[in-house]
Order: structure tokens, then C-alpha cells, then sequence
């Protein structure tokens, strides 16, 4: 099975920072890779597919990217609306979640 | 615009069965995948089922497979989970997702969730 672990589990963040969220894969994934956001007591919601490929109305400050079987999300500036937890999640083989990113305000 | 309503969720004892059942609107059913997905309450998501937009290939995780089967009625537009044996650890919010086929599948629309309680 692969496994996917997120790091940090918890981030402490203030309006306006930059926040980067990492998930690193157990073995290699491609760029099958997805980032979705989730508010307490909503379904979550897409961002990132195939690694990088914002989806489409989600805000331009979201960017993903790939480094070997480590992959990164960047909020370029957060917003009081990015306050949420964050998934990535790999879809090469059926489909494994990371335990999640809670950001939350400084 | 693309709807999911899942429906059927309760308390329910353990060995107990119960049937989901996930409405689609918005989009044209039998065209897409579809996948279950839950949440056991204060904890991360974990992927349960997925079916193909034919409903001809079903997959399972481990944790479900031989207790869990996944259908749909594309005549209907509506996706259902039928879980038999259910056990305490089952307890979650269970999600319906859309599968986006983009060369492997992942999910893009999800509905609002129903909650499963099992508890004697």
C-alpha cells in the first residue's frame, strides 16, 4: 500500500503569510497527486490536481509543485478563508489520503 | 451545477445493516465514477469504494471488502453503499465523490456527507 504522510500536522499562521504544506509519498506516485481543502462539518473541496494543475475557480495564491515523491502546497498570501485543514492524496493506485494539515491563526 | 445528496446515514447496532444512497444532479451520471469516501469523527479521510461510470468494475478497500457493496442506477442518476456487518470502528461521515477521469481518477465534486453511528 502506499502511504502518504503530511507535514506539519498542525501550522500556527497569520493573514498575509506564505504557508507551504508538505506531503511525501512512500513510493513513486508520478504526478498522480491531489491538495483538497476542508472546513469543519464541509465536504472537502478540490484545489490541485496532477500535482500543479490549479482547478479551476480556486484562487491563484494556491500552487502545488513535485520534487521526486515529495510534494508541495503554497498559499502564496492566506487569506482569513484559508483557515481549514488540507489533504493530499494520491490516486495512482486506488486511493490514500495523508492524515491532513490543520492551519490555523497565529 | 453539480449536486451530490447522500442520504440514508443513522444509528445502528453492531452487525447491523443499513444501505447509503448518494442523488447526482447537475451533470450527466452515467458518464463519471463514482467513489465513497468517509470520515470517522475528529479524523482524516479514508477512501471505501469506487464503481466505474458503467458500474461493470467496483473496488474496495481492505477495510471494507466482503462486508461493503457499492451500485448505482444511472437510470435514477443515484450511487448506494450497502454495508452489512457493521462494526464500531465503521462510525464516520460518509461522502460521495464524483471521479474525474484526467488519465488515473480523482475526485472533484463531493456531496455534503451522512452521518453512520454504530453503537448498541
Amino acid at each position: 500500500d502506499i502511504q502518504m504522510t503530511q507535514s506539519p500536522s498542525t501550522l500556527s499562521a497569520s493573514v498575509g503569510d506564505r504557508v507551504t504544506i508538505t506531503c511525501r509519498a512512500s513510493q513513486s506516485i508520478s504526478s498522480w497527486l491531489a491538495w483538497y481543502q476542508q472546513k469543519p462539518g464541509k465536504a472537502p473541496k478540490l484545489l490541485i490536481y496532477a500535482a500543479s494543475s490549479l482547478e479551476s475557480g480556486v484562487p491563484s495564491r494556491f500552487s502545488g509543485s513535485r520534487s521526486g515523491t515529495e510534494f508541495t502546497l503554497t498559499i502564496s498570501s492566506l487569506q482569513p478563508d484559508d483557515f481549514a485543514t488540507y489533504y493530499c492524496q494520491q490516486y495512482i493506485t486506488y486511493w490514500t489520503f495523508g492524515q491532513g494539515t490543520k492551519v490555523e491563526i497565529k | 451545477e453539480v449536486q451530490l445528496v447522500e442520504s440514508g446515514g443513522g444509528l445502528v447496532q453492531p452487525g447491523g445493516s443499513l444501505r447509503l444512497s448518494c442523488a447526482a444532479s447537475g451533470f450527466t451520471f452515467s458518464s463519471y465514477s463514482m467513489d465513497w469516501v468517509r470520515q470517522a469523527p475528529g479524523k482524516g479521510l479514508e477512501w471505501v469504494s469506487y464503481i466505474s461510470s458503467s458500474g461493470t468494475t467496483v473496488y474496495y478497500a481492505d477495510s471494507v471488502k466482503g462486508r461493503f457493496t457499492i451500485s448505482r442506477d444511472n437510470a435514477k442518476n443515484s450511487l448506494y453503499l450497502q454495508m452489512n456487518s457493521l462494526r464500531a470502528e465503521d462510525t464516520a461521515v460518509y461522502y460521495c465523490a464524483r471521479g474525474v477521469v484526467a488519465g488515473l481518477v480523482y475526485f472533484d465534486y463531493w456531496g455534503q456527507g451522512t452521518l453512520l453511528t454504530v453503537s448498541s
